[in-house]
């Protein structure tokens, strides 16, 4: 079964520090892997992704690490702020296949001023 | 560029009824993809549309069908609805050749 298992389920972390939100996937046939940031009451935004082909990709204070070997990869945000608070998905597909998305469980981010 | 929008917002219907949600693409967008999200979940494939056709299925009965309209709207319809259908219904937009799904803000449907 197509799996990916995210980690953790919940993060509390103060203004300015970093949160680390992780995944590990089965599929090895996946080659894309974005990640989603989700308000309450709204649909999953996406946030960056990654293709196999690099190991890390920056957007401002978002950064995917991607570990090929390891079949991992995480997001970190830098100086997280309360505006940052959501939950986040990550998600990953074979773009060959039609990017069907499987997502995984979610993390719920809270930041603390 | 107008972005995926759905309707209803939010639905009430009773157990055994039929239920059809409806989501427009966003503009140059030719691919829907529905999900359902169960509260404190993870978004759930529950099957895509590309150029009119099914184009792959998640592990869904088929009393949930769809269909998708030359102007690439989409309608998800779920038949016989179960207690369990419960949940946040999401649809997602892309185009062939990039990997990007944009979703709408999703249409709550509570089985009662």
């Amino acid at each position: 079964q197509q799996q990916v298992k995210q980690s953790p389920q919940s993060l509390i972390v103060q203004k300015g520090g970093i949160s680390i939100i992780n995944c590990a996937y089965e599929n090895t046939a996946f080659d894309y892997f974005p990640w989603y940031q989700q308000f309450p009451g709204k649909g999953p935004a996406l946030l960056i992704a990654i293709r196999p082909d690099v190991s890390e990709k920056k957007e401002g204070r978002f950064t995917i690490s991607f570990n090929k070997s390891a079949k991992q990869f995480s997001l970190h945000i830098m100086d997280s702020q309360p505006g940052d608070s959501a939950t986040y998905f990550c998600a990953a597909s074979k773009e060959a296949a039609g990017n069907k998305l499987t997502f995984g469980g979610g993390t719920r981010v809270l930041v603390k001023p | 560029e107008t972005g995926v929008t759905q309707s209803p917002t939010h639905l009430i219907k009773t157990r055994g009824q039929q239920v059809t949600l409806r989501c427009s693409s966003q503009s140059g967008h030719n691919t829907v993809s529905w999900y359902q999200q169960a509260l404190g979940q993870g978004p759930q494939f529950i099957f895509q549309y590309y150029r009119e056709e099914e184009n792959g299925r998640g592990n869904f009965p088929p009393r949930f069908s769809g269909l998708q309209f030359p102007n690439y709207s989409s309608e998800l319809n779920v038949n016989a609805l179960e207690l369990d259908d419960s949940a946040l219904y999401l649809c997602a937009s892309s185009s062939t050749g990039t990997g990007e799904q944009y979703f709408g803000p999703g249409t709550r449907l509570t089985v009662t």
